[in-house]
């Protein structure tokens, strides 16, 4: 199963990008990227995904290196809303035939400062 | 569309009751997924359910059970309450196997005593 490492931890200043990193060394050449944000108690909301190239949408940019083994997230202009646990994953197989889990670690809480 | 509903929002059990916690989608997504969340940790699949009549287990189904009777609601029942279920609850649906993305609803926070 492809595992992922981002830090615990990160500030950014109101305004400024904030880009969050994540390893993903052993993922395999078929697995997407996903990220996921968890906004103080409430379920987590989809960000983004990707498998190769980069990828943007309204909230924000996926940067994946070209060997595919780490990712980078950018929201572009951080606001305090923006504070949240940023999750970074990899699918991962279960048992049953042809299904998937997406396991969600720890992730990075980012504080945006003003 | 009203996405993931959840009820109840908040729940106290004591030790060795039972209940069941509700999920809904009008999204008419195939695939739906419980998950536990306790504090300080990422979440871990409890259940989930790749259509109607079909359901499989997760990384922590002990103590729990689910059914799929219809594509809208996927139902969690905890059997007989422990302490160490005392955690927030959240209930998850996405269009394809491929999980590209998840809508997750407003959770359940138990409490077992």
């Amino acid at each position: 199963d492809a595992k992922t490492t981002q830090p615990p931890s990160m500030d950014c200043a109101e305004g400024r990008a904030a880009n969050l990193p994540c390893n993903h060394s052993t993922i395999s050449g078929n697995e997407y990227v996903y990220w996921y944000r968890q906004i103080h108690s409430q379920g987590p909301q989809y960000i983004i995904h990707g498998l190769k190239n980069n990828e943007t949408n309204e909230m924000a940019s996926l940067i994946i290196t070209e060997d595919r083994k780490s990712s980078t997230l950018i929201l572009p202009h951080a606001t305090l809303r923006d504070t949240a646990v940023y999750y970074c994953i990899v699918r991962s197989p279960l048992s049953g035939a042809g299904s998937y889990q997406l396991t969600f670690g720890k992730g990075t809480k980012l504080s945006v400062i003003p | 569309n009203a996405g993931v509903t959840q009820t109840p929002k908040f729940q106290v059990l004591k030790t060795g009751q039972s209940m069941t916690l509700q999920c809904a989608q009008d999204m008419n997504h195939e695939y739906m997924s419980w998950y536990r969340q306790d504090p300080g940790m990422g979440l871990r699949l409890i259940h989930y359910s790749v259509g109607a009549g079909i359901t499989d287990q997760g990384e922590v189904p002990n103590g729990y059970n689910v059914s799929r009777s219809t594509t809208e609601d996927f139902p969690l029942r905890l059997l007989s309450a422990a302490p160490s279920q005392t955690s927030v609850y959240f209930c998850a649906s996405t269009p394809d196997l491929l999980l590209r993305e998840q809508y997750f609803g407003p959770g359940t926070r138990l409490t077992v005593t």
